[in-house]
């Protein structure tokens, strides 16, 4: 497909973990990103990965990509309330100076 | 602490008013890029730059336009407003080394009536 990919919503029990799913377009793009944002704020780089690693792991968050079905995931390790938000994956493309946004997937954390 | 600042950040405006969204960071990037948020939360690019007299129209058509004449700004402007404009717009910047990752501003968030 033409268009970066993801669910609308999630929503995850407190003290859960949060898998949030992205597929993308270009098999060959270089970084693939994680941005959070907050009602009424813009949005924030929580991790990135490029496109040589499988996984990348910081503190609660676990990026897997899948060159091969140019899938790649957000887990979230025990979900707390602040990390209610919209979660975008995003992809440079090959030759391309600009990132292309998914849809954002709402997560929703229930206490 | 963001370093790239967005005013106003709330905007309520007549129809065939000029508005003009400012865009600043401290960064020193050379790349800067201006984001419509649709109220469905999916973001389109309408105008970037890479650089000083650089400006180049995005993914999705618009009626607004951008200039850059300093490194730091990079000014958004509507010459006469339409409801159709009513929408978030975020800004962002980065520089051309490394994972060209964004830093964006906090929004613009225009309603037109």
């Amino acid at each position: 497909g033409e268009d970066v990919e993801q669910s609308l919503f999630l929503s995850v029990r407190e003290g859960d973990s949060s898998v949030i799913n992205c597929t993308y377009t270009d098999s060959s793009s270089t970084y693939l990103y994680w941005y959070k944002q907050e009602p009424g704020a813009g949005l924030q780089l929580l991790t990135y990965i490029f496109s040589n690693m499988d996984m990348k792991q910081d503190q609660r968050l676990t990026v897997l990509l899948n060159k091969k079905d140019k899938h790649l995931s957000l887990r979230i390790a025990d979900t707390q309330t602040g990390d209610s938000a919209i979660y975008f994956c995003a992809e440079r493309k090959t030759g391309a100076n600009n990132l292309f946004f998914g849809t954002g997937t709402r997560l929703t954390v229930i206490p | 602490e963001a370093d790239i600042y967005q005013t106003p950040r709330y905007l309520v405006i007549g129809t065939g008013k000029k508005i003009t969204l400012e865009c600043s960071q401290t960064m020193g990037h050379d790349k800067m890029y201006w984001y419509q948020q649709d109220p469905g939360m999916e973001l389109h690019l309408i105008h970037y730059s890479y650089g000083v007299n650089s400006t180049e129209k995005g993914d999705l058509s618009s009626e607004s336009t951008v200039s850059r004449i300093r490194t730091e700004h990079f000014p958004l402007t509507l010459e006469s407003a339409r409801p159709s404009h009513t929408s978030q717009y975020l800004c962002a910047s980065t520089s051309s080394s490394g994972a060209n990752v964004l830093t964006f501003g906090a929004g613009s968030r225009l309603t037109v009536l």
